[in-house]
């Protein structure tokens, strides 16, 4: 089945700063990767995904990229803000979704 | 309107009694799933129902019972709760069976005492 991996398992940046988020997936048939943020007593929500066609994905202040080949990819957060604070998963899916371990990032303003 | 409601949100309970989850969503999706979520914030699928057939059965004790009377509910119903069943339960609904986001309730916070 689906492995997937999630480095780092917390993050801390400074505001203003940027944040990135890698995941590693084991399946070639995966080609679908969302990312979830959960913020403290909070469901999670999705907040960007990619598909396996596409290589970036920007979102206002997020983007994800993708390497099929390395089969891995990332969660970029610019200019980040203390409201950006949460638990970040990523999943990879080829059917149901698999998730990474999950990211805590702390924005310290 | 709530897109995934579940209930109750907060369970506490005695081991050894039996408890169930209720799960609806007003999305018009085919699929639904439960997640576990322990207390390391780690997501572990339970199951995964698309159009009220089980598609999805982890490794998950067959105390855990889930119903789907149709595609727009999925309740959870756990016997013999047992200290390590304490977790935040995930109810979740998507689009259809192929890859695609997730829409998750709220949550239900278990507690076994």
């Amino acid at each position: 089945g689906e492995n997937v991996e999630q480095h780092p398992s917390t993050l801390s940046v400074q505001e203003g700063d940027s944040a990135v988020i890698k995941c590693t997936y084991s399946d070639s048939a995966s080609n679908y990767f969302p990312w979830y943020k959960q913020e403290l007593g909070k469901r999670p929500q999705l907040i960007i995904d990619i598909r396996s066609n596409v290589g970036e994905k920007k979102d206002q202040r997020i983007a994800v990229t993708l390497n099929k080949t390395a089969k891995h990819f990332s969660l970029h957060i610019t200019e980040t803000q203390p409201e950006d604070s949460a638990v970040y998963f990523c999943a990879a899916s080829a059917g149901k979704s698999t998730f990474g371990d999950g990211t805590t990032l702390t924005v310290k303003p | 309107d709530t897109a995934v409601s579940q209930t109750p949100k907060y369970l506490v309970t005695q081991m050894g009694n039996d408890k169930s989850i209720k799960c609806e969503q007003n999305l018009g999706h085919d699929t639904m799933y439960w997640y576990k979520q322990d207390s390391k914030k780690f997501l572990k699928i339970m199951f995964s129902y698309n159009n009220k057939e089980l598609i999805i059965n982890e490794t998950v004790p067959n105390r855990f019972s889930p119903k789907s009377p149709d595609k727009a509910h999925l309740n959870l119903h756990i016997n013999s709760l047992e200290l390590g069943d304490s977790a935040v339960y995930f109810c979740a609904s998507s689009q259809d069976v192929g890859p695609g986001g997730y829409t998750f309730g709220s949550g239900t916070r278990l507690t076994v005492v």
